[in-house]
């Protein structure tokens, strides 16, 4: 099974600040990779996908994330933050092939806090 | 297209009650999930139904059981609850059974407490 970790649990930052979430998963085969954001009180909804091609995607909001297949990770980044990305982020991974096909493995989450 | 949808959003029972969350998609889905999310636990899968007609454990099936009733409706049930089932219940869908990097769709939550 994979298994995901998020780095940290908050990050708190001024509003118009870069922001960077840092997740790291453990995997010897292909994976697809997800960032989803659940703002308060909500469901989850997906910010960005890699499946395959270039290594740097662009999301939803502003955001971006930089997969490294070397250093199994897939770090979510936005260069200037506004109070309404306050929510939490879920980092995620999904197998390619196998009986766990298409399964999510999520990380425990990062909440991230904009001060204005 | 209302998506995914649940019920009920919220839900008081005591210990040893039964209860039945309903979950519902009108994307033509064939992959429908139910997790569970606590506080610095992230999403743990409870079960997940492949296909119509199949269902499979995920990593936190012990006190639930689900049925996929059709391809647009995958229900959990809790037989006897317990206070370690307070938790926000999700439901999920996606288009594909498995690959293809597919993205799972989710519903808005049932808030479920346990006394």
């Amino acid at each position: 099974a994979q298994s995901v970790t998020q780095l940290d649990s908050q990050v708190p930052v001024f509003e118009e600040a870069p922001v960077e979430l840092r997740c790291n998963y453990s995997s010897s085969v292909s994976v697809y990779l997800f960032w989803y954001v659940q703002y308060p009180n909500q469901g989850l909804q997906l910010l960005l996908k890699y499946l395959s091609g270039s290594t740097l995607v662009k999301g939803i909001n502003g955001f971006e994330a930089e997969f490294n297949k070397s250093q199994t990770s897939f770090h979510l980044r936005k260069p200037s933050v506004h109070i309404s990305d306050t929510a939490e982020y879920f980092c995620a991974v999904s197998d390619n092939r196998g009986s766990t096909l298409g399964r999510l493995y999520f990380g425990r989450g990062t909440q991230l806090t904009v001060w204005p | 297209n209302a998506g995914v949808t649940q019920t009920p959003k919220f839900q008081v029972l005591k210990t040893g009650q039964s209860m039945t969350l309903q979950c519902a998609q009108d994307m033509n889905h064939n992959s429908m999930y139910w997790y569970r999310q606590d506080p610095g636990m992230g999403l743990r899968l409870i079960y997940y139904s492949a296909s119509e007609g199949t269902t499979d454990k995920g990593e936190v099936p012990n006190g639930y059981n689900v049925s996929r009733l059709n391809k647009r409706e995958f229900s959990l049930r809790l037989e006897s609850a317990a206070p370690s089932q307070t938790s926000v219940y999700f439901c999920a869908s996606s288009r594909l059974t498995g690959g293809l990097g597919n993205e799972q769709f989710f519903g808005p939550g049932t808030r479920l407490t346990v006394l």
